[in-house]
Order: C-alpha cells, then sequence, then structure tokens
C-alpha cells in the first residue's frame, strides 16, 4: 500500500489562474479530509469528503474553493482565481471510517506568484 | 468553538535530558486528543492518541481535564526525536482535527 499519494508536490500559479491538487486515498479508504497549512500556523480542517459525497465542508473559503470525491480517481480540490493569500501547503488524509486513524499525504505545496 | 494551543515554537534539549512539550486545549464536549509528528522530509504521522493510553518510541501523554492539559512526554530524548510536533483535538462527529500550531523538538549532543 503506497500510502496516500498527493500530487503535484510543489505547484506554481499565478495570480488569477486555477490550481487543482489532487489526492488519493489509500486502498480501501474511502473518508477524505482536506487541510491547508498557512505559514507559521497550524493545519486547519478545510473539508471531509466520502466517496462522491461532501460530509462537512465547514472549513472552506466561500468562494472560488471547492472538493469533489468521486467514484473513480482521485479526490480534488480546486481553487479558482488564485491570490497570493492561497499560498499555502494543501495537505490530504484518508481513513477506511470516520473512527478510524486518517494517514497524511506529504501534501502540496502551493505557491502564487 | 474548540482551540489547541503549543506555547513553544522551539524546544532544543540536549540528548539524554527530559522532554516535555506543551499543549492546553479548550473544547466544551469530551475531547479526544492526539500527538502527531512529522520528521525532516517526511509526511504527518500519527504518534499516539489519548484513548489508547500507549507509550510510543518512549513517549507518553496524559490527559488532564482539570487543566485541559495533554503535554507530551519522553525520560530521555534522543537525537532521532528531532522532528515537528503537532497537538490535535478531534470534535464531533466528522472526526475532523483541529491542530496546535506545532513545536520543534531539537535534540542535540
Amino acid at each position: 500500500n503506497a500510502g496516500v499519494m498527493q500530487n503535484p508536490r510543489h505547484l506554481v500559479r499565478r495570480r488569477g489562474q486555477e490550481a487543482r491538487l489532487r489526492c488519493s486515498p489509500m486502498k480501501g479508504h474511502s473518508h477524505v479530509y482536506w487541510y491547508r497549512q498557512l505559514p507559521e500556523e497550524g493545519l486547519k480542517f478545510m473539508v471531509y469528503l466520502q466517496k462522491e459525497n461532501i460530509i462537512d465542508e465547514s472549513g472552506m473559503p466561500k468562494e472560488r474553493f471547492s472538493a469533489e470525491f468521486p467514484k473513480e480517481g482521485p479526490s480534488i480540490l480546486r481553487i479558482q482565481q488564485v491570490v497570493r493569500g492561497d499560498s499555502a501547503a494543501y495537505f490530504c488524509a484518508s481513513s477506511p471510517s470516520r473512527e478510524k486513524e486518517a494517514f497524511f499525504g506529504q501534501g502540496t505545496r502551493l505557491t502564487v506568484v | 468553538a474548540q482551540r489547541v494551543t503549543q506555547p513553544e515554537k522551539l524546544l532544543s534539549v540536549f540528548k539524554g535530558a527530559p522532554v516535555e512539550l506543551k499543549c492546553n486545549y479548550s473544547y466544551s464536549g469530551s475531547p479526544e486528543l492526539f500527538w502527531y509528528v512529522q520528521y525532516s522530509r517526511q509526511r504527518l504521522q500519527l504518534l499516539l492518541r489519548h484513548i489508547s493510553r500507549e507509550s510510543i518510541k518512549g513517549f507518553t501523554a496524559d490527559l488532564n481535564k482539570g487543566e485541559t492539559s495533554f503535554h507530551l512526554k519522553k525520560p530521555f530524548a534522543q537525537e532521532e526525536d528531532s522532528a515537528m510536533y503537532y497537538c490535535a483535538l478531534m470534535s464531533g462527529t466528522a472526526s475532523k482535527l483541529t491542530f496546535g500550531t506545532g513545536t520543534r523538538l531539537q535534540v542535540t549532543l
């Protein structure tokens, strides 16, 4: 089991472009969580998804951010019209159920220039 | 709203010295608390959770509800313990974690 895979590891976007961050959960895991880590801060919860459903998006900014976890394929965190303040490390975690330990990916570092 | 506070950004200790990484929380319900560790160039991984009451790599943490603390302790620090340590609280039924800002532990010879 390769672990939670995130790609790309590093992503550079110009202001106004779109950023797509991918997360492939561990085999057998149907629960995915996205977290954002701004410089000098802790990881902050963004969204919790289960296959094809958004369970909790209370940490997602109201505009420009969206997430999906389709039946087939990775979970995608999409940021439209990126701004400098979106520069951060974005972490994905997956678990087989909400009670079980979540395993983290290595993160995607987004830099907006 | 829940909050996790790790007051120290950096803790530097000598090899063999005791270690205590502080964590305080605020939460109105019954919390479930965790310590995560991130070694250099590796992913974040679970170190221990309070409900399991186990010792991992010599580390222990006791939940003190009176002081709302969950400090991480180890009697004798090793060089390989050098890493970032994050305290986290799980709340509600959504299993989302609230993290502290982390403490970098540096163990020197």
